[in-house]
């Protein structure tokens, strides 16, 4: 599976965007782009994923640049509940599932 | 966490006992992965099984760990003769099947297990 490399921590306001960048340049073509979260001491859970186009659901935006070596998970309007570890993962699809964590970014959204 | 249920939620246990992990997975998810979580430190993989068989075991330790998911009931993760190094928070993890668009794991809170 691809490595990723994301900032160790990133500061956001209450309301704000939060933008949260993620370089993955050796991704290979089959290998989508998942993005969890984990909350402190909660298990991780799934926010959003995709291949090439970009992504939207009721959580989150995933914006992947044209040659899919970096892509960006944006929460519209953080708010104080959004403080969490963020991993950025990349995978082949057959394993969606088996993810291989790397460190995350810390967001600290703050009011 | 849409259903995936972890026990105990804490598990205490002096050093050489067993530990057992259980798992219930989404109703109808027939894919179960275990990860670990050492203190201050990422979520690590170490089994991805299917209905009665292990898929995957590369991330589990050769030695003191073992891992079923039997036809009927929990997914068990059992850590043998256990030693202060495996404290640490286990996640159980399910998924409907590989392949195709709804693959996203759904997590369970863990146990968090600590060896005194």
């Amino acid at each position: 599976d691809a490595k990723t490399t994301q900032p160790p921590s990133m500061d956001c306001a209450e309301g704000r965007a939060a933008n949260l960048p993620c370089n993955h340049s050796t991704i290979s073509g089959n290998e989508y782009v998942y993005w969890y979260r984990q909350i402190h001491s909660q298990g991780p859970q799934y926010i959003i994923h995709g291949l090439k186009n970009n992504e939207t659901n009721e959580m989150a935006s995933l914006i992947i640049t044209e040659d899919r070596k970096s892509s960006t998970l944006i929460l519209p309007h953080a708010t104080l509940r959004d403080t969490a570890v963020y991993y950025c993962i990349v995978g082949p699809e057959t394993s969606g599932s088996r993810l291989t964590f790397g460190e995350g970014t810390q967001l600290t959204v703050n009011p | 966490n849409a259903g995936v249920m972890q026990n105990p939620r804490h598990l205490v246990r002096r050093r050489g006992q067993e530990a057992r992990l259980r798992c219930s997975p989404v109703k109808g998810h027939s894919h179960v992965y275990w990860y670990r979580q050492l203190p201050e430190e990422g979520l690590k993989f170490m089994v991805y099984l299917q209905k009665e068989n292990i898929i995957d075991e590369s991330g589990m330790p050769k030695e003191r760990f073992s891992a079923e998911f039997p036809k009927e009931g929990p997914s068990i993760l059992r850590i043998q003769q256990v030693v202060r190094g495996d404290s640490a928070a286990y996640f159980c993890a399910s998924s409907p099947r590989t392949g195709g668009m709804n693959t996203e794991a759904f997590f369970g809170q863990g146990t968090r297990l600590t060896v005194v």
